[in-house]
């Protein structure tokens, strides 16, 4: 079992839709969370952090939940250039090491 | 450009051959990361360094991968006897502060070295 596990998808979705992420994570020790965007062909780059309290910015929302060991990101209002995978990250802040999912795609359909 | 820079960016070679790849991280970071990531796949990690010292290496590093950070600074990534296997983009990354500070959790990317193995 992996580390960090997402959906793959392909979520297509038609600009202005709402679409969802989800991303469980099994270690335990992991004590922060990130979304990273990655286009294709291209460097990750960081889209937000994850809190427990939940965060927010913009049309992005990312929650953490450390009780089920998840995470989720909420895209709203979707963009033709939302379209991207995009990957859950864990960080052990113990050992400094980064675990990436395998990435969630998602293309916004005009 | 003070980003993180990896080199060369594409490399072909022939099953067998040795390849060694570039990483200059962000000139304030002490840590550096390498990551593999194949098609459809998230980045796997590979090793880490703090300053000079690397810190852990994956179980994906066979003994035919060998990275080194001889002055905290560049990094080196070499793989010997390469395979078919190993054709992946090699990416390379940098956070942290020379202190070794707080960490914000973001980590700055290069643009990879793409491998293929003929």
């Amino acid at each position: 079992r992996k580390e960090v596990e997402q959906d793959p998808g392909p979520f297509n979705v038609p600009e202005g839709a709402t679409v969802a992420f989800n991303c469980t994570y099994s270690n335990s020790a992991s004590q922060s969370f990130f979304w990273y965007r990655q286009d294709c062909r291209k460097e990750p780059k960081l889209l937000m952090s994850v809190y427990s309290s939940g965060n927010e910015d913009g049309r992005f929302t990312a929650q953490l939940n450390r009780a089920s060991q998840y995470i989720s990101l909420l895209i709203r209002d979707s963009k033709l250039s939302d379209s991207a995978t995009y990957l859950c990250v864990a960080f052990n802040s113990g050992t400094y090491k980064y675990i990436f999912g395998t990435g969630t795609r998602l293309k916004v359909l005009a | 450009d003070t980003g993180v820079s990896q080199d060369p960016r594409h490399k072909i070679t022939k099953r067998g051959q040795n390849v060694t790849f570039r990483c200059d991280p962000i000139s304030e970071h002490n840590r550096l990361y390498w990551y593999r990531q194949t098609l459809g796949q998230g980045p796997e990690f590979l090793t880490y360094f703090q300053n000079e010292a690397q810190l852990e290496k994956s179980r994906l590093l066979s003994d035919r991968f060998s990275a080194e950070r001889p002055k905290g600074s560049f990094s080196t990534l070499e793989i010997q006897r390469t395979e078919q296997g190993d054709s992946a983009m090699y990416l390379c990354a940098s956070s942290g502060g020379r202190t070794g500070g707080v960490n914000t959790g973001e980590l700055f990317f290069g643009e990879g070295s793409r491998l293929t193995v003929l």
